[in-house]
């Protein structure tokens, strides 16, 4: 069964340093999102991506924050300048286009844990 | 804010049907139901989704009232496998609407023992 994939499983990083996280969605899915979750909090929404440009972004996602769909199969966060605040587990999901009218399910990876020090 | 309300914890004993309720007295016409549930720290994972009819597939059913503002999520035959937090989650569904970012509660934290 098709599924999002994510790497690194786990990183650490230094305060102030750029971190990358990469995804890899589901091959025929068109929208892509990244969530995050901190320790012990709920999943929070960061931002969705659809055609190659952002389509919604939370507060969370700043400047400090961006997406790109560097080719035909991955899907990348990078922070520019990590926070400790910013140590969490980060979700990459996405899901395919309308299918009848209906929005389809959105599917999620098993996440990066982003630890900054 | 999420739209729903859940109880903060439930047990179930193996075997046994766990029926996890969900509160969305709010729900608009054009949203859906939609379950997930998260093992551990773990992706959140799809269980299943409703808009006004009774729904079942593999894993479980969802019965929705008549008037939509509640439902419920029932694992027939719990195992301990299932010990993991439950999302309830309201979500639009429309056409031209290209955003439909899923808002999280706190979830209900199943625990299921032997």
């Amino acid at each position: 069964e098709p599924e999002v994939t994510q790497t690194p499983s786990h990183q650490v990083t230094q305060m102030g340093q750029e971190v990358i996280l990469r995804c890899v969605p589901i091959s025929n899915h068109l929208y892509f999102y990244w969530y995050r979750q901190i320790l012990g909090q709920k999943v929070e929404f960061l931002v969705s991506f659809y055609n190659n440009e952002i389509s919604e972004k939370s507060e969370i996602f700043d400047d400090q924050f961006s997406v790109e769909r560097p080719d035909g199969s991955n899907f990348t966060l990078k922070i520019r300048s990590t926070k400790l605040e910013d140590s969490a587990m980060y979700f990459c999901a996405s899901r395919a286009e309308l299918v009848a009218g209906v929005q389809e399910t959105q599917y999620f990876g098993p996440g990066t844990r982003l630890l900054v020090l | 804010d999420a739209k729903t309300t859940q109880p903060t914890s439930m047990d179930c004993a193996e075997g046994r049907a766990a029926n996890l309720p969900c509160n969305h007295s709010t729900i608009s016409g054009n949203e859906y139901v939609y379950w997930y549930r998260q093992i551990h720290s773990q992706g959140p994972q799809y269980i299943i989704h409703g808009l006004k009819n009774n729904e079942t597939n593999e894993m479980a059913s969802l019965i929705i009232t008549e008037d939509r503002k509640s439902s419920t999520l029932i694992l027939p035959h719990a195992t301990l496998r299932d010990t993991a937090v439950y999302y309830c989650i309201v979500r639009v569904a429309r056409r031209s609407y290209n955003t439909d970012k899923l808002i999280f509660g706190t979830g209900t934290r199943l625990q299921v023992f032997p």
